[in-house]
């Protein structure tokens, strides 16, 4: 079945460092990617998504592409904010039955130091 | 704004007594979801509604349920809560129609006493 294998945290940066996270799926066809953030005692916020290979996903100066070659979806961001501390869940929507469903990543999480 | 709404933020319950979870939405999709998120965990999907057709998952205790009595609401029961029942319950929805992601509301965190 489809599975999204994610960097396990914790990761610790100071502000203004570079940031990636690393993201790899394995799914039958083309499924849509997304990486959800949430921030403590709060719902998942989705952060960017992309549909089809080669796709970039963008918000907030965060980036993610789509790899359809190496089936992966890291997620990047020049200069993380001490605003930027939650939990990163890397997240797929695959094409076969049941696709309104989403397969997670176990999640990252970051802490930002000033 | 569009939006997904759950109620109540944070509840307690005693052990064993029933407690219902609501969440509404404002985005007239016709997907609905219910997940658990127990600490440091993803999400888990317990079952989703396509319009009112339910789709459980293997599993989900059947002493999880849950009701949709319009577009708008779900609802979320717990029959029998036990300790380990203690989470955060998260609804989100999407739209086969407009698009692929889902939106989730804040959550409501229950504690079981």
């Amino acid at each position: 079945g489809d599975s999204v294998t994610q960097m396990e945290g914790p990761v610790t940066l100071s502000e203004e460092a570079f940031l990636t996270i690393n993201c790899t799926y394995t799914a039958t066809g083309y499924p849509s990617l997304f990486w959800y953030v949430q921030y403590p005692g709060e719902g998942l916020q989705l952060l960017l998504k992309a549909t089809k290979a080669d796709d970039k996903g963008s918000n907030k100066g965060f980036e993610a592409t789509y790899r359809k070659e190496t089936t992966s979806f890291h997620l990047e961001k020049g200069s993380v904010q001490v605003s930027d501390s939650a939990v990163y869940f890397c997240a797929l929507r695959g094409t076969q039955g049941g696709s309104e469903k989403l397969v997670f990543g176990k999640g990252t999480k970051l802490t930002v130091n000033p | 704004d569009a939006m997904v709404i759950q109620n109540p933020r944070y509840q307690v319950t005693q052990f064993g007594k029933p407690v219902t979870l609501s969440c509404s939405q404002t985005l007239n999709h016709n997907v609905m979801y219910w997940y658990q998120q127990k600490s440091s965990q993803a999400p888990k999907l317990l079952f989703h509604y396509y319009d009112k057709d339910f789709n459980n998952e293997a599993d989900t205790p059947d002493n999880f349920q849950s009701r949709r009595p319009n577009t708008s609401f779900c609802f979320l029961d717990i029959r029998s809560p036990g300790l380990g029942d203690a989470a955060m319950y998260l609804c989100a929805t999407s739209s086969r129609v407009t698009g692929t992601e889902q939106y989730f509301g804040p959550g409501t965190r229950l504690t079981v006493t």
